[in-house]
């Protein structure tokens, strides 16, 4: 079975730091690997794709890395804003043309 | 250009009652796919549509379906609601396939009571 897990499930950090956001996974046969913020009650916004064959992708204030080889990815969030407060879900894309979600981080900015 | 966009918004039906809910890609993607998400809890798959076939289908009972319609758009209906369908709906539409970035809609929230 494909498991996302993302640690911790909330963190709360002063406006201004820079911070990351963990997600790990249990099989490395990936195709590409996305980031998305969601918003309470909201859809899901998407933020990096990642190509399994990427190391990282950067937009903005944001840079995503990728290594299959220890099952791991992360969210560098540079300057941490009000604005950034969110929930983050990893979601990777195997073999099977689905996504496989974690259960998110809630991060909240204190201004 | 518009994003992905899904109807309704909120709907509120009581168990047993029946749903279909409404999903248009952005223009120009021609896969669907739809997610279920339980508060707290990411989203899990239950559809793939692409060129009005279906390409997957999650672990979920035979009282959900969907279908495609030559314009790309999508339904998700599901029958003999249940409390714990209770849910929100989302779509997600990409260029060509799942392997595509994915992009998402608002969702629809469904409450069964």
């Amino acid at each position: 079975k494909q498991e996302v897990t993302q640690i911790p499930a909330a963190l709360s950090v002063p406006e201004g730091e820079n911070l990351v956001l963990n997600c790990s996974f249990t099989d490395s046969a990936i195709y590409n690997l996305q980031w998305f913020r969601q918003d309470p009650g909201k859809g899901l916004t998407s933020l990096l794709l990642i190509q399994s064959s990427q190391r990282e992708q950067t937009s903005g204030r944001l840079n995503a890395s990728l290594d299959k080889s220890s099952g791991r990815s992360t969210l560098y969030i540079a300057a941490s804003q009000p604005g950034d407060s969110a929930t983050y879900l990893c979601a990777l894309l195997f073999g099977n043309e689905k996504l496989t979600f974690g259960t998110g981080t809630r991060l909240t900015i204190i201004p | 250009d518009a994003g992905v966009t899904q109807s309704p918004t909120h709907l509120i039906k009581t168990r047993g009652q029946q749903v279909t809910l409404r999903c248009s890609p952005i223009s120009g993607h021609k896969s669907v796919s739809w997610y279920q998400q339980v508060l707290g809890q990411g989203p899990q798959f239950i559809f793939q549509y692409y060129e009005k076939e279906e390409r997957g289908r999650g672990n979920f009972p035979d009282r959900f379906s969907a279908r495609q319609f030559p314009n790309y758009s999508s339904e998700l209906n599901v029958n003999a609601l249940l409390l714990g369908d209770s849910a929100l709906y989302l779509c997600a539409s990409s260029l060509v396939s799942s392997y595509n970035e994915q992009f998402f809609g608002p969702g629809t929230r469904l409450t069964v009571l």
